[in-house]
């Protein structure tokens, strides 16, 4: 079945620091693949996504590329901010269209940015 | 625009009690999906809605029931309630074009 993997947390940053959260994934075919952000007490946001091999997705100064031959989607930042102290969850679907796909979830990885 | 909307935020709930979880979905949306998010683990797919009928479902006991209303709005009941099932439960919902959009999550809380 899918499965996400990725790196366990906490991660503690000062601000302006360089940020590498890495994620890999096992999937069936050509899964799409997702950042998101939880803030504390919030739901889910879209951070960012890339729905085939090589594409970058990038958002708010974050990236991720899509790297099939690694089966990694690891997110990027150059310089953090407090405002992104957050948990971020890597996730997968199996299907590229909007809708009907479900979302397998890693275990997500908190975020502390210090001024 | 209204997101997705959930109630009751918060809730307690005693060991083998039933509960019964709402979610109003984003202004033209018609799929609604649930997860359950442990504390310190990511969500888990619980099942989706679309027409009023679980299109999709995870690997959940039958304790876990939904329901879809014409409106497109969506209730998550569980029965005989679990301490394990203490966890916030998400609802998204998205339609053919969008993605998802997530609530803020019922925070269930079984002692």
């Amino acid at each position: 079945g899918n499965s996400v993997t990725q790196m366990e947390g906490p991660v503690t940053l000062s601000e302006e620091a360089f940020l590498t959260i890495n994620c890999t994934y096992t999937a069936t075919g050509y899964p799409s693949l997702f950042w998101y952000v939880q803030y504390p007490g919030e739901g889910l946001q879209l951070l960012l996504k890339a729905t085939k091999a090589d594409d970058k997705g990038s958002n708010k100064g974050f990236e991720a590329t899509y790297r099939k031959e690694t089966t990694s989607f690891h997110l990027e930042k150059g310089s953090v901010q407090v405002s992104d102290s957050a948990v971020y969850f890597c996730a997968l679907s199996d299907h590229s269209g909007a809708g009907s796909y479900q979302l397998t979830f890693g275990k997500g990885t908190k975020l502390s940015v210090i001024p | 625009d209204a997101g997705v909307t959930q109630s009751p935020t918060h809730l307690i709930k005693t060991r083998g009690q039933q509960v019964t979880l709402r979610c109003s979905p984003k202004s033209g949306h018609d799929t609604v999906s649930w997860y359950q998010q442990a504390l310190g683990q990511g969500p888990q797919f619980i099942f989706q809605y679309y027409e009023e009928e679980e299109r999709q479902r995870g690997n959940f006991p039958d304790r876990f029931s939904g329901h879809q209303f014409p409106n497109y709005s969506s209730e998550l009941n569980v029965n005989a309630l679990l301490l394990g099932d203490s966890a916030l439960y998400l609802c998204a919902s998205s339609n053919d074009r969008d993605g998802y959009t997530f609530g803020s999550g019922t925070r269930l809380t079984v002692v």
